[in-house]
């Protein structure tokens, strides 16, 4: 069973529309992150977050915008989806000075037409 | 500039013997490395890890070598079975700069029958 669940698998959506992708965990790790994945090419890190109320922008840039009120809750939101917005988009956390691995969810496919 | 470098796009291995799946790296603050299994639609999981103070690291099937002083590391899985088909995942962790893995691009390992 996975801990970590993000919502939903796959979106279709229609270019200018606000998108919030879900992504919770209930294995009460402190830190959480969103991966951004193009086919055939590397996981690159988007956004993380150390804790609640903690947010801090990763490696490459993206448009979109993350939140942390909840320490189970993490979710990405795009105000106004473009076709360059088309991707995987991953979901991890991990406990602080653990390194046993990040725990990943199942991603969610972003389409924008 | 890519961090980690995976050069095999796939590799093609017959059922029962080792598969080895190579990584090289170039920053030197990498702190530790580990490997992820990907299935399509699917997120990563994690496969194994090692430290940069280490040689080698062994898990059942999976063992994970490390040369630092070539900034190599590979997976080997011995002996491989035809549920290994997917993409193979290195990536790096640093300890300084934004908090997060660097991944390479992976590689698809095919396990023949």
């Amino acid at each position: 069973e996975a801990d970590i669940y993000q919502t939903p698998r796959y979106l279709v959506i229609g270019t200018g529309k606000k998108i919030t992708l879900e992504c919770s965990q209930t294995m009460g790790h402190d830190k959480m992150y969103w991966y951004q994945q193009d086919p055939g090419m590397e996981l690159h890190l988007i956004h993380y977050s150390y804790g609640v109320n903690s947010t801090e922008k990763g490696d490459l840039s993206s448009e979109s915008t993350v939140s942390r009120i909840r320490t189970e809750h993490f979710p990405l939101t795009l105000e106004s989806a473009r076709p360059s917005h088309t991707s995987q988009y991953l979901c991890a956390s991990r406990k602080s000075g653990s390194r046993d691995g990040y725990t990943f969810g199942s991603g969610t496919r972003l389409t924008v037409v | 500039d890519q961090q980690v470098k995976q050069n095999s796009p796939s590799l093609s291995v017959q059922e029962g013997r080792i598969s080895i799946l190579n990584c090289d790296y170039t920053n030197s603050m990498f702190d530790y490395f580990l490997w992820y299994k990907k299935y399509p639609a699917e997120g990563p999981t994690f496969l194994i890890s090692i430290s940069s103070i280490k040689d080698k690291n062994e898990d059942g099937r999976f063992t994970v070598f490390l040369n630092k002083s070539a900034k190599h590391l590979s997976l080997h899985i011995v002996p491989s079975q035809p549920g290994d088909s997917a993409v193979y995942f290195c990536a790096a962790h640093s300890g300084g700069g934004a908090d997060g893995l660097t991944f390479g691009k992976g590689t698809h390992l095919i396990i023949q029958p």
